[in-house]
């Protein structure tokens, strides 16, 4: 079946402007998960949402990021008044159900100019 | 706080070498440990997951071990192919709370030479 979608695949944007990236879990899966890949700063949860609970959002870096999940599936990850430290890969992850394998997609590289 | 670290940072072999690949984890409190391969400029490839219950998983050419008491992990890859080449991370999942965040290592860069 079709694995985790992202898009767009490549964002690039002026300071200040608002992005919205999407996510596309695997069909089915309860779990969804949102990381940032920064150079030289490896992986960093942002949120995460399993079913109808609320998000686990520790990981978000400051009020300018939010994120919803609409129906239990798609999610949109959203950035306010971009800054240039954020630019970075922008990963989804999706997983079956607790403690079982996340699956990620190919990522969302976001570039603030 | 848990804090995941990789040893190498960075690994060139020839090809046909069996090799071991390093993690350790601050916090011996896990749920799982899950290695991943990332290809440059791609997402993750889940590799390998293993429960706290287990002491290794296997998958083809990889076996991936876990000593939960000593905080620490081995990736084997045996008889490397210039395929292998990637960076491999390796993640855990606390086994405090309700979330189910994974704490990645920086990864360890992997080369294997034709």
């Amino acid at each position: 079946g079709a694995g985790v979608s992202q898009s767009p695949s490549n964002k690039v944007t002026e300071k200040g402007k608002d992005v919205e990236l999407r996510c596309d879990p695997i069909s089915g899966h309860t779990a969804l998960y949102w990381y940032r890949q920064s150079l030289g700063q490896g992986l960093e949860f942002l949120i995460y949402f399993q079913g109808n609970s609320a998000p686990d959002k520790s990981g978000l870096p400051s009020d300018r990021f939010s994120a919803e999940r609409t129906g239990g599936s798609v999610s949109t990850l959203t950035i306010q008044r971009t800054q240039q430290e954020d630019s970075a890969v922008y990963l989804c992850a999706s997983s079956g159900y607790r403690g079982r394998e996340q699956y990620f997609g190919p990522g969302t590289r976001l570039t603030v100019t | 706080k848990q804090e995941v670290t990789q040893i190498p940072a960075a690994l060139s072999v020839p090809e046909g070498e069996n090799l071991v690949l390093n993690c350790s984890f601050t916090d011996s409190a896990i749920y799982n440990l899950q290695w991943f391969r990332q290809d440059p400029g791609k997402g993750l490839t889940s590799l390998l997951l293993i429960q706290s219950s287990q002491r290794e998983q296997t998958s083809g050419r990889l076996n991936a071990s876990l000593d939960k008491s000593s905080g620490r992990s081995t990736l084997y890859i045996a008889a490397s192919q210039p395929g292998d080449s990637a960076t491999y991370l390796c993640a855990v999942r606390d086994q405090q709370g309700g979330s189910e965040k994974l704490v990645f290592g920086k990864g360890t860069k992997l080369t294997v030479n034709p």
